[in-house]
């Protein structure tokens, strides 16, 4: 059984930082491109980046390139995402999703980000 | 930027279809994704790559796709199935895309 579980969220002050893990199981992780997806309070859904499965490769949304990394670590089947100088803009939930054989076909349960003073 | 356009909300009776749309300039040449996402839950995937349905969704679900827009019909919509729904897709330059969302009452 595919499981993904993520940690990190917490409340952080404009213009901080933040790392957000999510620990995969149930699937042979170094295998799949893996990706962060966030939903603001109310809001629809974001994609925010992708990673290759051999790390080769990343993607962000404009609205956080230069501010936030992608990673992962393939011995500790684990992705992560580096978030710098967060805003009240990034406030949502984060989501960890595994990407194939089709776009987002595993979530995890997510982890909640508040940039507030 | 690229958008993929969604009602804001639809309605059906129970039993009834109800379908929902999204159009987007590069659907013609790109798969549509759908999810739904129930209140204070993750979403999941119920279709992929227009028309593909993955193990363990019901069958009255179903997707197609025709020139600019894509559709999840939902066959005989039960009351679980009220929620809101996702469309995703990628621009011509592969960056991802979702829909505005669509929340699906059954009533």
């Amino acid at each position: 059984e595919v499981q993904l579980l993520e940690s990190g969220g917490g409340l952080v002050q404009p213009g901080g930082s933040l790392r957000l893990s999510c620990v995969a199981s149930g699937f042979t992780f170094h295998n799949y491109a893996m990706s962060w997806v966030r939903q603001a309070p109310g809001k629809g859904l974001e994609w925010v980046s992708a990673v290759s499965g051999d790390s080769a490769s990343t993607y962000y949304a404009d609205s956080v390139k230069g501010r936030f990394t992608i990673s992962r670590d393939n011995s500790k089947n684990t992705l992560y995402l580096q978030m710098n100088s967060l805003t009240a803009e990034d406030t949502a939930v984060y989501f960890c999703t595994k990407d194939a054989p089709a776009p987002f076909d595993y979530w995890g349960q997510g982890t909640l980000v508040t940039v507030s003073s | 930027s690229y958008e993929l356009k969604q009602p804001p909300s639809v309605s059906v009776s129970p039993g009834q279809t109800a379908r929902i749309t999204c159009s987007g300039d590069a659907l013609p040449k790109k798969y549509a994704s759908w999810y739904q996402q129930k209140s204070g839950q993750a979403p999941v995937l119920v279709i992929y790559e227009d028309t593909k349905r993955p193990s363990g969704i019901p069958e009255r679900f179903s997707g197609s796709s025709s020139g600019t827009v894509a559709t999840l019909s939902i066959s005989g919509a039960q009351l679980e199935d009220e929620a809101d729904y996702y469309c995703y897709s990628t621009d011509s330059n592969n960056k991802s895309v979702f829909g505005g969302g669509t929340r699906l009452t059954v009533l």
